[in-house]
């Protein structure tokens, strides 16, 4: 157990709509990052947040966006969706500022779109 | 662009015998990092190395740092149905804040 909580697990929608993915980090842990991740691919960096303020930003599409709240809880926006969003969506956190400290790994929420 | 290339993309073997994925580049990078992420899980961080020539041993799993610091290998003893998943490499690059990721080696070991 990485001490990261991600909610939902599984998510079945149709296009054009919107989610929210929810994320709850490693007690102490100030940074949070969220990956997407395509069919046995690697991880595609989305953004990060760190003690609430934004990061980093990475390959993350306009109709996606992401905010960190004051406990530090982190919720991933997935507007306008379209089939191509179908992906596994993970979350990390880090004590530190930067992403090359050890991440530790939510086990991720699988969205499909229809 | 700071790029880190996985090879082999896919691994299938039987139990008992040995192996090594490589993770190579043309950049340098002040540390890389191998995590094993398995089905229905999000990635562990197995191993940071940091210095030219850097050589760490997990168990059955041995991890080098190339001299030059652009790339790295990660070689399995006597493979275990247990090590079956996806092995991902990450660098830290320029910015030394941020990870690049490879697109990860999926080994699956039959028993």
């Amino acid at each position: 157990d990485s001490g990261v909580t991600q909610t939902p697990k599984h998510l079945i929608t149709a296009t054009g709509q919107r989610v929210t993915l929810r994320c709850s980090p490693r007690s102490g842990d100030l940074s949070v990052y969220w990956y997407q991740q395509s069919l046995d691919q690697g991880l595609q960096f989305l953004i990060q947040y760190y003690n609430g303020e934004e990061r980093a930003k990475g390959n993350i599409l306009e109709r996606f966006s992401a905010q960190q709240f004051p406990d530090l809880h982190s919720e991933l926006n997935l507007s306008s969706l379209e089939l191509g969003d179908s992906a596994l969506y993970f979350c990390a956190s880090s004590s530190g500022l930067a992403e090359t400290g050890e991440l530790f790994f939510g086990e991720g929420s699988r969205l499909t779109v229809l | 662009t700071q790029l880190l290339e996985q090879s082999p993309q896919f691994l299938s073997i039987q139990e008992g015998e040995n192996l090594t994925v490589y993770c190579n580049s043309s950049s340098v990078f002040s540390s890389l990092q191998w995590y094993r992420q398995e089905p229905g899980e999000g990635p562990v961080l197995l191993v940071t190395v940091v210095t030219g020539g850097e050589v760490k041993k997990l168990k059955r799993l041995t991890f080098q740092f190339g001299d030059a610091r652009k790339d790295s290998s990660l070689h399995i003893t006597a493979a275990q149905p247990g090590d079956t998943g996806l092995y991902l490499c990450a660098g830290a690059g320029d910015s030394n804040y941020q990870l690049i990721w490879g697109a990860g080696t999926k080994l699956i070991i039959k028993p």
